[in-house]
């Protein structure tokens, strides 16, 4: 069974940092895109980081980029997305989530995890 | 930036009633529109991929149709378990983005 577990997250003051974890199982990691999903409450999905199976190749929606880094480690078997320099307008629930085929259709999501920026 | 529109954002269905959701996008992205149900607490859960093709597992009921800015959900007589919140996403170009979502519920 896929399972895509997040954690790391919790309450950080604007201009802190901090790293998101996603660990999966039940399927072959390195073979697939990874990605983030944040979901700002109450509202709906913005895609935010996309990495290659081997990491050489990511990219960022606008509002993050130079801010977040996603990474992954294939013999751990887990995403990361180190997040800094953050703002109010972070605070969301951040899913992991597989891509599925060739391009950019979310096959199988994490539960999610919190981050909320506030001071 | 592509930019989706859902309508309705609000659809209000009695049960057993077939729901048609709507997703335009602001150009063309081909066939590369995909659905996704949302219910409260939970992750999203894909149906549809590249407008037509349902996911694994996804019943009959939920069918996808339309191709270039156009896009359409339909849920045939839907199920209590499908009153939820659907959202269209686009992989046509950079970034890929989502649509405002559509919620369904029960009249």
């Amino acid at each position: 069974e896929v399972q895509l577990v997040e954690s790391g997250g919790g309450l950080v003051q604007p201009g802190g940092s901090l790293r998101l974890s996603c660990t999966a199982s039940g399927f072959t990691f390195s073979n697939y895109w990874m990605s983030w999903v944040r979901q700002a409450p109450g509202k709906g999905l913005e895609w935010v980081a996309n990495i290659k199976q081997d990491g050489s190749e990511k990219y960022y929606v606008d509002s993050v980029e130079g801010r977040f880094t996603i990474s992954r480690d294939n013999t751990k078997n887990s995403l990361y997305l180190q997040v800094n320099s953050l703002r109010a307008e972070d605070t969301a629930v951040y899913y992991c989530a597989r891509r599925f085929g060739s391009g950019s259709v979310f096959d199988y999501w994490g539960q999610g995890t919190l981050l909320t920026v506030s001071s | 930036e592509i930019v989706l529109t859902q309508s309705p954002a609000t659809l209000s269905l009695s049960p057993g009633e077939s729901a048609t959701l709507s997703c335009r996008a602001s150009q063309s992205v081909s066939s590369y529109l995909a659905w996704y149900q949302q219910k409260p607490g939970q992750a999203p859960r894909l149906l549809i991929y590249d407008a037509s093709n349902r996911a694994t597992g996804i019943p009959a009921r939920f069918s996808g149709s339309g191709s270039g800015t156009d896009f359409t959900l339909t849920i045939s007589s839907p199920e209590s378990e499908d009153f939820a919140v659907y959202y269209c996403q686009q992989r046509k170009d950079w970034p890929i983005t989502f649509g405002p979502g559509t919620k369904v519920d029960v009249k």
